[in-house]
C-alpha cells in the first residue's frame, strides 16, 4: 500500500497569502494524483486530477504540481472561502488508492 | 449534473450488518465507477471499495472481506453492507462517483456502531 503524507498538519495564513501544501507518496505514483477540499459539515470537494489538471469550476488561484512522489498545492491568493482541509488521494495502482490525513489552513 | 445522495440506518449494533444506499441521480448508473468513502476521526479518509462494470467490485483488503457493493441499474442506485461491526466502523460514510478520483461525492451519512 502507498502510504501518502501531507505537511504541513496545520497552516496559519492571513487572506490574500499565497500558500504552499506538500503532499509526499511512499514510492512514485506518476502523476495519479489527486486534491481535495472539505469544508466543516460537507463531503470533499475535488481540486486537481492528474496532479495539475484543475477539476470543472475551481478557481484559477487553485494549482497543482509535481510528478513522482513529490506534490504540491497552491493557492496564489487566499480567499475567505478557502479556508478548509486539503487532502491529497494517489491512484496510481490498485488494492488501495489512499488520501494523506489532510493539512488544515486556517486563519492567522 | 450528476447528484449522490446516502441513505441507512443511522446506529447499528456491534456484530450487526451495516447496509446504506447512494440514490444516483441526473446521470445513468451504467457508466463509470462508483466508490463508497468513509471518514473517521481515527483513520481520516478511507475508501472502502467500487462497483464497475454492471456489478463487478473491488475491496479495500482492509476491511477483511467484510464489505459488498452492489449496484441496482433499475433504480440507479448503488448499496454497501458491512458485516460484523464495530465501534472501529463508526464514520461518515460518502459515496461518490470515481474515474480514480472521486467527483462528485454524496453529502455523507454519519453510522454509529453501538448496543
Amino acid at each position: 500500500e502507498i502510504a501518502m503524507t501531507q505537511s504541513p498538519d496545520t497552516l496559519s495564513v492571513s487572506p490574500g497569502e499565497r500558500v504552499t501544501l506538500s503532499c509526499r507518496a511512499s514510492q512514485s505514483v506518476t502523476t495519479n494524483l489527486a486534491w481535495y477540499q472539505q469544508k466543516p459539515g460537507q463531503a470533499p470537494r475535488l481540486l486537481i486530477h492528474g496532479a495539475s489538471t484543475r477539476a470543472t469550476g475551481v478557481p484559477a488561484r487553485f494549482s497543482g504540481g509535481g510528478s513522482g512522489t513529490e506534490f504540491t498545492l497552491t493557492i496564489s491568493s487566499l480567499q475567505s472561502e478557502d479556508f478548509a482541509i486539503y487532502y491529497c488521494q494517489h491512484y496510481n495502482n490498485w488494492p488501495p488508492w489512499t488520501f494523506g490525513q489532510g493539512t488544515k489552513v486556517e486563519i492567522k | 449534473q450528476v447528484q449522490l445522495q446516502e441513505s441507512g440506518p443511522g446506529l447499528v449494533k456491534p456484530s450487526e450488518t451495516l447496509s446504506l444506499t447512494c440514490t444516483v441521480s441526473g446521470g445513468a448508473i451504467s457508466s463509470y465507477y462508483w466508490t463508497w468513502i468513509r471518514q473517521s476521526p481515527g483513520k481520516g479518509l478511507e475508501l472502502i471499495g467500487y462497483v464497475y462494470n454492471r456489478g463487478r467490485t473491488e475491496y479495500n483488503p482492509s476491511l477483511k472481506s467484510r464489505a459488498t457493493i452492489s449496484v441496482d441499474t433499475s433504480n440507479n442506485q448503488f448499496s454497501l453492507k458491512l458485516r460484523s461491526v464495530s465501534a472501529a466502523d463508526t464514520a461518515v460514510y460518502y459515496c461518490a462517483r470515481a474515474r480514480a478520483w472521486f467527483d462528485p461525492w454524496g453529502q455523507g451519512t454519519l453510522v454509529t456502531v453501538s448496543s
